[in-house]
């Protein structure tokens, strides 16, 4: 099946840096989600982006199919931003299949 | 337009026992996905389901079993519970491919 990547696991940030986080694909997909789960544990939608770039306020994301990779950007971080970010793949079965994810802590 | 919504919020069982799950989906979803996260993990696929037949399943045992109804909620169950399945389970609707998932159910087992 598709292996998910994500790096870095954890990032640690000051309040209005910017950052960026990357996710590697082992096979090509029709579906590619980024989420952002609160410590409440609820997946919060960011991206439907298989392919191309996106932009939603300070969040934006970029996917390079042809190279099986996707970049999410955040900029000006705030204290909100902070929890697991997951990307997530269907390669065509329906089913989503999620990385490791990547901690943020973004501190005043 | 109401968003996935799911219950109960938490519930502890003991080992053994048998839990059902509830899954409302988005308005006008027809196709209802189950995921169960384990602590510090990413969601793994339980099952789905497509106008009521299941429609692909991950490497989980056929304890774990579900519904789907006319409306397009659905139904998780697990049978005889074992301490591995303490975990957050989440469900997900979608129409086409983009996929939105409720708040979850934090099942704990003694």
């Amino acid at each position: 099946g598709i292996q998910v990547e994500q790096s870095p696991p954890d990032l640690i940030l000051q309040e209005g840096a910017n950052s960026t986080l990357r996710c590697n694909f082992s096979d090509s997909v029709n579906n590619l989600q980024w989420f952002h789960q609160n410590p409440w544990g609820q997946l919060i939608n960011l991206f439907y982006i298989p392919s191309g770039t996106k932009q939603n306020g300070r969040l934006s994301a970029t996917t390079v199919a042809t190279e099986r990779y996707s970049l999410l950007y955040i900029s000006s971080s705030q204290t909100t931003d902070s929890g697991v970010y997951f990307c997530a793949v269907d390669g065509n079965t329906d089913k989503l299949i999620f990385g490791t994810g990547t901690r943020l802590q973004v501190f005043p | 337009e109401t968003g996935v919504t799911q219950s109960p919020t938490h519930l502890i069982k003991t080992r053994g026992q048998q839990v059902t799950l509830r899954c409302s989906s988005q308005s006008g979803h027809n196709t209802v996905s189950w995921y169960q996260q384990a602590l510090g993990q990413g969601p793994q696929f339980i099952f789905q389901y497509y106008r009521e037949e299941e429609n692909g399943r991950g490497n989980f045992p056929p304890r774990f079993s579900g519904l789907q109804f006319p409306n397009y909620s659905s139904e998780l169950n697990v049978n005889a519970l074992e301490l591995d399945d303490s975990a957050l389970y989440l469900c997900a609707s979608s129409l086409v491919n983009e996929q939105f998932f409720g708040p979850g159910t934090r099942l704990t087992v003694l």
